[in-house]
């Protein structure tokens, strides 16, 4: 069953506290993206990765870190330096030149 | 300047018209160009790409891209109320492998 999966689909936060969100695709797509959705607004990008082992800032990468050690892998850490993190976090693929897909989302929430 | 424009709404239509969803971009040079659709609480599912000027048809949606306008479009006939949803248009620059949203127009269909 092909796909991308994304795990918790909730998850809560302390303050203080890092945490890291999965998204894992057995599509083979060499690109992978994660986005946050705030209420009313559009998608913003907090890092892309082309290849293993490579990946660039979007707009919004501050308070954040990814690793890319496997094409099918990259996840997203959401670290005690980002101050408004409660949103719905959407991690997307893509074969080489085109088209994004996306996993189901995690919703963050800062208790 | 945003990259990706989109009326925000709502817009309202009734059930069996024709909705129409209007998106503007400001790189004269983006060459791949998607409408995404998006319920509340789940992630967007890709409905349609184009890539070339004209019109693509695909079911009840019809894409529009005019480049020389930096205006694409999406139609959708014999509106049903399961079309409901917030519509995202997406655009690929030709500067990365980045993509670009808008942030979205909500449709409601109103039986």
């Amino acid at each position: 069953d092909g796909g991308i999966t994304q795990s918790p689909k909730y998850l809560f936060r302390k303050e203080g506290q890092n945490v890291t969100l999965s998204c894992e695709q057995n599509l083979n797509h060499d690109a992978m993206y994660w986005y946050r959705q705030d209420p009313g607004q559009g998608l913003r990008l907090i890092y892309y990765s082309q290849i293993v082992n490579d990946f660039q800032k979007g707009d919004i990468a501050e308070g954040y870190s990814v690793s890319r050690e496997k094409k099918e892998s990259f996840p997203l850490t959401v670290t005690s330096a980002q101050k408004n993190p409660t949103a719905f976090y959407l991690c997307a693929s893509s074969p080489r030149s085109d088209t994004q897909y996306f996993g189901p989302g995690t919703r963050l929430t800062v208790l | 300047q945003k990259e990706v424009e989109q009326n925000s709404g709502p817009l309202s239509v009734p059930e069996g018209a024709i909705a129409s969803l209007n998106c503007t971009y400001s790189d004269r040079g983006s060459q791949s160009f998607f409408w995404y659709r998006q319920y509340s609480g789940k992630s967007p599912e890709l409905i349609m790409s184009i890539y070339s000027n004209g019109d693509k048809e695909d079911g009840r949606f019809t894409a529009q891209l005019n480049k020389a306008s930096q205006y694409v479009s999406l139609l959708i006939r014999d509106s049903q109320p399961s079309d409901s949803a917030t519509y995202l248009c997406a655009v690929k620059t030709t500067s990365g492998n980045q993509f670009y949203f808008g942030t979205g127009t909500s449709l409601t269909v109103i039986p």
